[in-house]
């Protein structure tokens, strides 16, 4: 079974300080990695994805991730943290060669609520 | 403009009145699914379909149903809803193609009352 942990419910950040949110999963063979956001009565919208290649990703907003095989872990990351950037933010793992009842299924973290202090 | 649209947005019901949320989607994806959002349990997958007529349960399956009787919608019906589905749903979708190698796109979510 496909697994994702973030240990941390909240994080807070003062404005213009780097922020980390952690997330860290558990997956049969290569997994399928994503960062999605959730601003207030919204729905998610993607912020990055790690498939393959290079460890550090980009994406939208300014946010970036590294990968990290060895550790299970896909923190997301930003240099300089704005206001508008407090939200929920979710991990999510897909397994990239499951089968069954699995293939295709995203399974999420629980979710950490980020919040920028100005 | 490639978007899901779920349809209502909010809907407070009673317990045991049978009620379906819509879903669609203009991407001519084959991958659809239905999630629900619940305070410190993050998204769990409750049905999803692989295409037309191919649909399977998820992890929280039990007092939902869907059909996929055209591949642009999904909708998820609650029979005779009861309080503990009181929560946010969201109908999400991805292409098959690639190996699902693709983010999913999701609507924006129906926030459901049952009292």
């Amino acid at each position: 079974a496909q697994s994702v942990a973030q240990p941390e419910d909240q994080v807070n950040v003062a404005e213009g300080n780097p922020l980390t949110v952690k997330c860290t999963y558990s997956v049969s063979g290569n997994p399928y990695l994503f960062w999605y956001v959730q601003y207030p009565n919204r729905g998610l919208q993607f912020l990055l994805k790690y498939i393959t290649g290079d460890n550090l990703v980009k994406g939208s907003y300014g946010f970036e991730a590294e990968f990290n095989k060895s550790q299970t872990s896909f923190h997301l990351k930003k240099p300089s943290a704005l206001v508008s950037d407090s939200a929920l933010y979710f991990c999510a793992v897909r397994a990239s060669n499951a089968g069954g009842t699995s293939y295709g299924k995203l399974t999420f973290g629980q979710g950490t609520i980020l919040t920028v202090h100005p | 403009e490639a978007q899901v649209t779920q349809n209502p947005r909010y809907l407070i019901t009673v317990t045991g009145k049978k009620l379906t949320v819509t879903c669609s989607q203009n991407m001519n994806h084959e991958y659809m699914s239905w999630y629900r959002q619940d305070p410190g349990l993050g998204l769990r997958q409750i049905y999803y379909s692989m295409n037309v007529e191919v649909t399977d349960k998820g992890d929280v399956p039990e007092g939902y149903k869907v059909s996929r009787k055209e591949k642009r919608n999904f909708p998820l019906i609650l029979e005779s809803p009861s309080p503990n589905q009181t929560s946010l749903y969201f109908c999400a979708s991805s292409p098959l193609q690639g190996g699902l190698r693709t983010e999913a796109f999701f609507g924006q979510g129906t926030r459901l009352t049952v009292v």
